[in-house]
C-alpha cells in the first residue's frame, strides 16, 4: 500500500536554485494538492490539480508552478528558490467529489540558504 | 470560505474520553465537516467526516450540533499515541480545497 509518495524526502538549496518535487499516487485519484507548512502552523495550499493535465492556484502559488502530465503524478517546481520557500511540503490527492477524505504524503522537507 | 474555529491546545488522561470542539457559524447548507490530524513529523490523517448526522468509526465519532453550527470530536479512549494537532475543516468547494486552520494540540497524559 503504497498511497501518496513524495521525493525526496529532504532538500537543502540555495538561493536561486530551481527543483521539482514529485508527488505519486496509486490510488488513481482525480484530485491532487500541494499544501506548505511552516513552523507552528497550519497547511496552506500552493496550488491543485482536478484531473489530469490541469492545474489551479491555491491560497500561495507565487514562486511556484506545477504541472499534471500523467493522472499519477503532480509535480511542484521552484524555478528560482528563495529562504521564505523554506518549508514541510505535503502532497494529498483524493477521490473525486465532495464526500471523499484526502491522502497525505510524508513530506518534504526544504531547506533554501 | 466558512471559518472554523478550535481551541488552542487541550489536555487528556491517558483512557479517559477526549470531546475536542469546534465551531463553525458560518457553515452553509452543502458543506462536510472533515477532521485530520496530523502527528509530529509526519502529515495529516484523515479521522472522520459528516455532514448532518452524527458518525462513528473505528478512530473515533463525530457529534454535528442540530443547527450545524459546531461539532465534536469523540475519542472514546485516549491513547498516547492520539497526541496529535487536530484539524476541524470545513469541505465547501467541489474542488475539495481544504482550508487548515492552526488546530487543536492534544496532549495525552499517562
Amino acid at each position: 500500500n503504497a498511497g501518496v509518495t513524495q521525493t525526496p524526502k529532504f532538500r537543502v538549496l540555495k538561493t536561486g536554485q530551481s527543483m521539482t518535487l514529485l508527488c505519486a499516487q496509486d490510488m488513481n485519484h482525480e484530485y491532487m494538492y500541494w499544501y506548505r507548512q511552516d513552523p507552528g502552523m497550519g497547511l496552506r495550499l500552493i496550488h491543485y490539480s482536478v484531473g489530469e493535465g490541469t492545474t489551479a492556484k491555491g491560497e500561495v502559488p507565487d514562486g511556484y508552478n506545477v504541472s499534471r502530465l500523467k493522472k499519477q503524478n503532480f509535480l511542484l517546481g521552484l524555478e528560482s528558490a528563495a529562504p521564505s520557500q523554506t518549508s514541510v511540503y505535503f502532497c494529498a490527492s483524493r477521490e473525486g467529489g465532495r464526500n471523499q477524505p484526502q491522502h497525505f504524503g510524508d513530506g518534504t522537507r526544504l531547506s533554501i540558504l | 470560505d466558512a471559518k472554523t474555529t478550535q481551541p488552542n491546545s487541550m489536555e487528556s488522561n491517558e483512557e479517559e474520553p477526549v470531546h475536542l470542539p469546534c465551531n463553525h457559524s458560518t457553515i452553509s447548507g452543502t458543506d462536510y465537516i472533515h477532521w485530520y490530524r496530523q502527528l509530529p513529523s509526519q502529515g495529516p490523517e484523515y479521522v472522520i467526516h459528516g455532514l448532518t448526522s452524527n458518525v462513528n468509526n473505528r478512530m473515533a465519532s463525530l457529534a454535528i450540533a442540530e443547527d450545524r453550527k459546531s461539532s465534536t470530536l469523540i475519542l472514546h479512549r485516549a491513547t498516547l499515541r492520539d497526541a496529535a494537532v487536530y484539524y476541524c475543516i470545513l469541505d465547501s468547494s467541489n474542488t475539495g480545497k481544504l482550508i487548515f486552520g492552526q488546530g487543536t494540540t492534544l496532549q495525552v497524559k499517562p
